[in-house]
């Protein structure tokens, strides 16, 4: 069965630095989103993206975030300069278009540790 | 209330038992999904349910959705170890491919 994958499941990372958490959604997908989870707290949306532009953000996803579609099959998330409070679970998902299924498929996120 | 609040917060039940689980929103929604999610791993999705359904069943799962109240439940029959997790209810806007909103959680613990 086709899924979501995500690359590392795990990072450690300096304030400060930059990291690019990857995922490679399900292939014949065309809507796109990340969302992340602090420890013990609520999934949050961040961004969803489709035909090549960001269709959507949330508060949290300020300029310190982008997304990217660099080919056909990966799916990006760019922090440019970690902050202590970006550590969470960062979960990608896809789903088809409206016109069919409208379930979001969620990786098994990339633990993001900013220390 | 949060848009899509579950309840209970936690719920401990004897393996065999039937576990009901209850979440509300406060927006017009396309739909309302369930997902579980194991400590510390990903999130699985187990059922969609349409505004304009009112019950849906996926094997030992049975989801219900009362519109005008903007509730919905989640029943886990004849529950089993392996059904031990945290189960979110998650709602989308009006128009479909939308952002999810999730809820708190609840906290199933199956007792063997």
């Amino acid at each position: 069965e086709p899924e979501v994958t995500q690359t590392p499941s795990h990072q450690v990372t300096q304030m400060g630095q930059e990291v690019i958490l990857r995922c490679v959604p399900i292939s014949n997908h065309l809507y796109f989103y990340w969302y992340r989870q602090i420890l013990g707290q609520k999934v949050e949306f961040l961004v969803s993206f489709y035909n090549n532009e960001i269709s959507e953000k949330s508060e949290i996803f300020d300029d310190q975030f982008s997304v990217e579609r660099p080919d056909g099959s990966n799916f990006t998330l760019k922090i440019r300069s970690t902050k202590l409070e970006d550590s969470a679970m960062y979960f990608c998902a896809s789903s088809e278009t409206g016109l069919g299924d409208e379930t979001q498929y969620f990786g098994p996120g990339t633990r993001l540790l900013v220390l | 209330s949060q848009q899509g609040e579950e309840d209970p917060q936690a719920l401990s039940i004897q393996e065999g038992e039937n576990a009901t689980m209850n979440c509300s929103y406060k927006t017009s929604i396309n739909n309302l999904q369930w997902y579980r999610q194991n400590s510390g791993r990903g999130l699985v999705h187990l059922i969609l349910i349409r505004s304009n359904e009112r019950e849906k069943h996926s094997g030992r799962l049975r989801v219900t959705l009362d519109t005008s109240k903007k509730s919905s439940s989640l029943l886990i029959t004849a529950s089993r170890a392996a059904d031990t997790a945290s189960y979110f209810c998650a709602t989308d806007g009006n128009f479909g491919n939308e952002k999810l909103t999730f809820g708190t959680g609840t906290r199933l613990t199956i007792i063997p």
